[in-house]
């Protein structure tokens, strides 16, 4: 396989559940990223690992716990959601940004459509 | 307070004429600024980017301009097809230093081309 790997692609939750999302990135990406997208919103910034260090965490709610075992795997594990944290999360790698010719910017996988009932 | 800004949500354009997607910033720390493509059920995909030692940047079809001045860029593409119907969104990004691995989006801007 190529490129970002997302799983499930779907996914319906209970407020109680307690459920993962999962990244993986065959390009030697050293930076993973997690992105919520609501409806009539920008893409929104949650968590940048790089090196499997995390980097950036824009005052994402506990309620989102990120693992980064090593690059090539991001893991997004949800529990006691609220029907707002409906909406598509992405993931995305790139190379170590900074500083460093980026032309070819981020590599999104196709995201998990989650909806919390 | 929105620092990337995509102020038409829609644009429907004839085939074979010119598109023009804008997008607009407020952040003076932003020189890094890339389009991405989106089609439903998928992931954004890398279109173009520009640094802001350029003003233009060319790939086929596709020209991003930048009027660092403005802090404005639009995408222009030229001949338009049905198949680049699409969410169209702007990032953009401090170069290196501090926050260059965060990509701020816009909204997006949704474009029919129309056969």
């Amino acid at each position: 396989e190529t490129g970002v790997t997302q799983t499930p692609r779907h996914l319906v939750m209970g407020m109680t559940n307690k459920k993962s999302l999962k990244c993986e990135q065959h390009l030697g990406h050293n930076a993973m990223y997690w992105y919520k997208q609501s409806a009539k919103k920008p893409l929104e910034l949650m968590f940048v690992y790089s090196l499997e260090e995390r980097v950036e965490n824009n005052s994402v709610p506990s309620r989102f716990s990120p693992e980064c075992p090593n690059s090539s795997h991001l893991f997004l594990h949800l529990h006691t959601l609220q029907p707002e944290d409906s909406a598509l999360y992405l993931c995305a790698s790139s190379q170590d940004s900074a500083g460093v010719d980026r032309e070819d910017g981020y590599t999104f996988g196709s995201g998990t459509r989650l909806t919390v009932v | 307070d929105q620092q990337v800004k995509q102020n038409s949500p829609s644009l429907s354009v004839q085939e074979g004429r010119i598109s023009i997607l804008n997008c607009d910033y407020t952040n003076s720390m932003f020189d890094y600024f890339l389009w991405y493509k989106k089609y439903p059920a998928e992931g954004p995909t890398f279109l173009i980017s520009i640094s802001s030692i350029k003003d233009k940047n060319e790939d086929g079809r596709f020209t991003v301009f930048l009027n660092k001045s403005a802090k404005h860029l639009s995408l222009h593409i030229v001949p338009s097809q049905p198949g680049d119907s699409a969410v169209y969104f702007c990032a953009a990004s401090p170069y290196s230093g501090a926050g260059s691995y965060q990509l701020t989006f816009g909204k997006g801007t949704k474009l029919s081309v129309i056969p």
